[in-house]
Formats: structure tokens, sequence, C-alpha cells
């Protein structure tokens, strides 16, 4: 079926240092959104960009959407040990009706 | 208090049983999901429903089963012809669902099911 690739599916930094994570799409995406899994914890929505091109900042959280709606990336500056856990992105498709498509996740530690 | 819940959060089973796992909310959202969790692999869509009393397959439904005869309730039924169930099993909920609705999806806690 319709697959969203995400990586890296480990990313290992230093606190302070920043942190990206990209997920990719053969066909082109209806809206794509972003959730965070903290260890031991349940999937939390963060963000939704719906438009081509469309940039959206929360702090220091910098999510992006390709032109072509195909692929999505999210940039985390100055990494704080509270940023750990895994970040997901999710995909709607216009053929796949209501369903999410979630990429493999990025898991994100940071070393104090 | 709205919410999510999902009870109990960690199930222990014997292999060849059937087990039922719950999920509630009283968001009044009209969509439901379950979704498996296994290390490494992300979450993957077992069954969804987008309205009371109808409920589509997901990627990986062989092995479950589901209801939805009340808005609120969306219990999954882990059979024992699923072959690998220990996993960790999410249930979410959105407002609507469809491709062009913008709805995020909110989920519970988990229930962590080990088949011994």
């Amino acid at each position: 079926g319709q697959q969203v690739m995400q990586i890296p599916q480990y990313q290992h930094v230093q606190e302070g240092e920043d942190f990206t994570t990209y997920c990719n799409s053969s066909t082109t995406l209806s809206n794509i959104q972003w959730y965070k899994q903290r260890p031991g914890g349940h999937p939390v929505f963060l963000i939704q960009l719906v438009k081509s091109g469309e940039v959206k900042k929360q702090k220091r959280l910098t999510f992006q959407f390709g032109e072509a709606k195909k692929n999505s990336s999210l940039h985390i500056t100055a990494t704080q040990t509270t940023d750990v856990g895994t970040y997901f992105c999710a995909a709607k498709t216009y053929n796949q009706g209501g369903k999410l498509i979630f990429g493999q996740g990025t898991e994100l530690s940071v070393k104090p | 208090d709205g919410g999510i819940t999902q009870s109990p959060k960690y199930l222990f089973r014997k292999e060849g049983q059937n087990v039922t796992l719950s999920c509630e909310q009283n968001l009044n959202h009209d969509a439901m999901y379950w979704y498996r969790q296994d290390p490494g692999q992300g979450l993957r869509l077992i069954y969804y429903s987008q309205i009371v009393n109808d409920f589509q397959k997901g990627d990986i439904a062989e092995g479950y089963s589901v209801s939805r005869e009340k808005k609120e309730s969306f219990p999954l039924t882990v059979t024992s012809a699923q072959k690998n169930p220990t996993a960790f099993y999410l249930c979410a909920s959105s407002v609507t669902s469809g491709s062009h609705s913008y709805n995020e999806q909110f989920f519970g806690p988990g229930t962590r099911l080990t088949v011994l």
C-alpha cells in the first residue's frame, strides 16, 4: 500500500545541536501532520501542514511542506533534553479515504 | 474531563485465547481508529470507523475484529488467528475523517498486550 518514508530512524545529538527528520512520499499528499511520542507514552499531535510550500514554526520547531506536497521536514534548533522522543509524520493522500499513513518515526535522543 | 481512555494498560494472555481491548472516548468524535505499534515500525492501521455501525479494514486487519455499536466505544478483539499478537495497541479518535478533512487524531494511552 501507500507508504511514507521517514529518515533517519535514529538520531543521537548533543544538547544544543540541531535536529532534522524528513518524510517523503511518491504521491501527492492532501496534508501532513506531525506527532511526538515520548518514551513510554502515546503520540501527541504537534501540527498540520496543508498548503504547498507551507512553513510553520512553534518556538524552536520548524515544519515545512514541500512545493510538490510530496515531502515534509521537522527541524529542531538547539535541542534540549525535553525534546527526547520519537517524531512521526502522518500523511493523508487523495485516494486513501480517511486513513492517516504514518512514517516509521525518528527516535531522537539528546545527551546533556 | 474529555479524553480517550484505553484499558487495561497491560494485558497478559495465553496463546490461543481471544482478548478484547477497550477504547472509549467522550470527545463526541465521529471517527475512531486502532493502530498497532511494534519497535522500529511506526504505527500500522488495523481498523477504522468513520461512523457508528460502520468500519473498514486497515492495512493489517487479519486476526482482528472490531465493532462500533456506540459512538463512544470502539473495542478491538485480538483473535487466536493473529499470529504475532504481542504489541502495543493504540486507539485514536478524530472529529471526522476523509481525505479532505484536516482533523488531528487524539490518542489514548495504549494497551501493551503480551501473549505468553
